[in-house]
């Protein structure tokens, strides 16, 4: 398995408050990424990042900001969260770009955030 | 817009039969399909993928079969077990196309 982690596992929060997602990789790839699950989506892309201070939006970024000052660490943050971003999020790393063929991401097991 | 489309919510195939589970696109420029496999309380993993220069890969029992003109693939799983049961997720990417799910089959084989 690859070495991903995600923290916390779970979390509740309530309105308003600012909510900080931690994914961690122990594979050195460049890419990462958080994604959303929610029932009758799928899976959505929020942000991604191909280095070091390097990121973008995905389709479903607003009220989301990312940050990535290591290779390792990749973080979501929800500056005031709302009860829409209930949801489960995943994080994923890969060794290609977001745009290239052959883009098998690797996922890490997900945090559960509920916004009362 | 929904550019892949997995239109069966849920499908029940009993164990040693086979299942099929069928994902639909939009964009021609998708040139790279996978099949995600997804566990409750678990991330995806990866499970089987295939080449728009093919229309077939197989790996033991998982098999993806690729129809270009029609936009269709799907994901057959023979002899299907009990283990199998989970959601799969169909995914496509290509050249400037970031990668993008369908929505989730959710497969359940029974005894």
């Amino acid at each position: 398995d690859a070495g991903i982690t995600q923290s916390p596992r779970h979390k509740v929060t309530e309105t308003g408050t600012p909510v900080t997602l931690r994914c961690h990789q122990t594979e050195n790839h460049r890419y990462m990424y958080w994604y959303r699950q929610d029932p009758g989506h799928g899976l959505r892309l929020i942000h991604y990042s191909y280095g070091v201070k390097d990121t973008d939006k995905g389709e479903v970024s607003d009220g989301y900001s990312v940050s990535r000052s290591k290779t390792e660490d990749f973080l979501l943050t929800l500056e005031s969260a709302t009860s829409s971003q209930t949801s489960v999020y995943f994080c994923a790393i890969s060794d290609r770009s977001p745009g290239s063929t052959y883009n098998e991401q690797f996922f890490g097991p997900g945090t559960r955030l509920t916004v009362l | 817009d929904q550019q892949v489309k997995q239109n069966s919510p849920s499908l029940s195939v009993q164990e040693g039969r086979i299942s099929i589970l069928n994902c639909d696109y939009t964009n021609s420029m998708f040139d790279y399909f996978l099949w995600y496999k997804k566990y409750p309380a678990e991330g995806p993993t990866f499970l089987i993928s295939i080449s728009s220069i093919k229309d077939k890969n197989e790996d033991g029992r998982f098999t993806v079969f690729l129809n270009k003109s029609a936009k269709h693939l799907s994901l057959h799983i023979v002899p299907s077990q009990p283990g199998d049961s989970a959601v799969y997720f169909c995914a496509a990417t290509g050249t400037a196309s970031k990668l993008t799910f369908g929505t989730g089959t959710r497969l359940q084989v029974t005894l």
